[in-house]
């Protein structure tokens, strides 16, 4: 079956560090790739998403590169605020399926 | 503004007793989805519907069931059979096979 590895977290950065969270994944065929990012409290908001090998998600400063050849989708940002202290999950899904594989998230936290 | 709503915020169960949690959507999506998010996990698959009147099991369905009578709202009814329900509830939606987009959530409490 499907499956997404994420990173181990928690992950805590000073402000204007360069972030990398890591994603794996392992699946059948083209899935597609998915970063949400989740604030205290609330749902989940789509961050970016790909959805085919080597394609460049990008949105608010954060990028992630489909990378069939070693099944990741990293997800990295130059320069981190403080505002960007959430949890962050990977998640994939095939084509014809609605099902939405998550990992377990991340949680970032930003210090000044 | 489209979106989906998810009521109440918070919610209280006592023993043995069903509640139900609401999504409601105005995107005209067909498909709709709840999740259950527990502390320090991944969110998991309770139940999702593709279209009016339809619905299927997901991963960990037992002890809730849903309703899909209309296109825009799908109910989740978390039932006494559910022995464990606190947690973090997350309704979605999507045209079919195209980005989910999330509520923000029910937080169920046992008293």
């Amino acid at each position: 079956g499907n499956s997404v590895t994420q990173m181990e977290g928690p992950v805590t950065l000073s402000e204007e560090a360069f972030l990398t969270i890591n994603c794996t994944y392992t699946a059948t065929g083209y899935p597609s790739l998915f970063w949400y990012v989740q604030y205290p409290g609330e749902g989940l908001q789509l961050l970016l998403k790909a959805t085919k090998a080597d394609d460049k998600g990008s949105n608010k400063g954060f990028e992630a590169t489909y990378r069939k050849e070693t099944t990741s989708f990293h997800l990295e940002k130059g320069s981190v605020q403080v505002s960007d202290s959430a949890v962050y999950f990977c998640a994939l899904s095939q084509f014809g399926n609605e099902k939405l594989t998550f990992g377990t998230g991340t949680r970032l936290t930003i210090i000044p | 503004d489209g979106g989906i709503t998810q009521s109440p915020k918070y919610l209280f169960r006592k023993e043995g007793q069903n509640v139900t949690l609401s999504c409601e959507q105005n995107l005209n999506h067909d498909a709709m989805y709840w999740y259950r998010q527990d502390p320090g996990q991944g969110l998991r698959l309770i139940y999702y519907s593709q279209i009016v009147n339809d619905f299927q099991k997901g991963d960990i369905a037992e002890g809730y069931s849903v309703s899909r009578e209309k296109k825009e709202s799908f109910p989740l009814t978390v039932t006494s059979a559910q022995k464990n329900p606190t947690a973090f509830y997350l309704c979605a939606s999507s045209t079919r096979g195209e980005t989910q987009y999330f509520g923000p959530g029910t937080r169920l409490l046992v008293l």
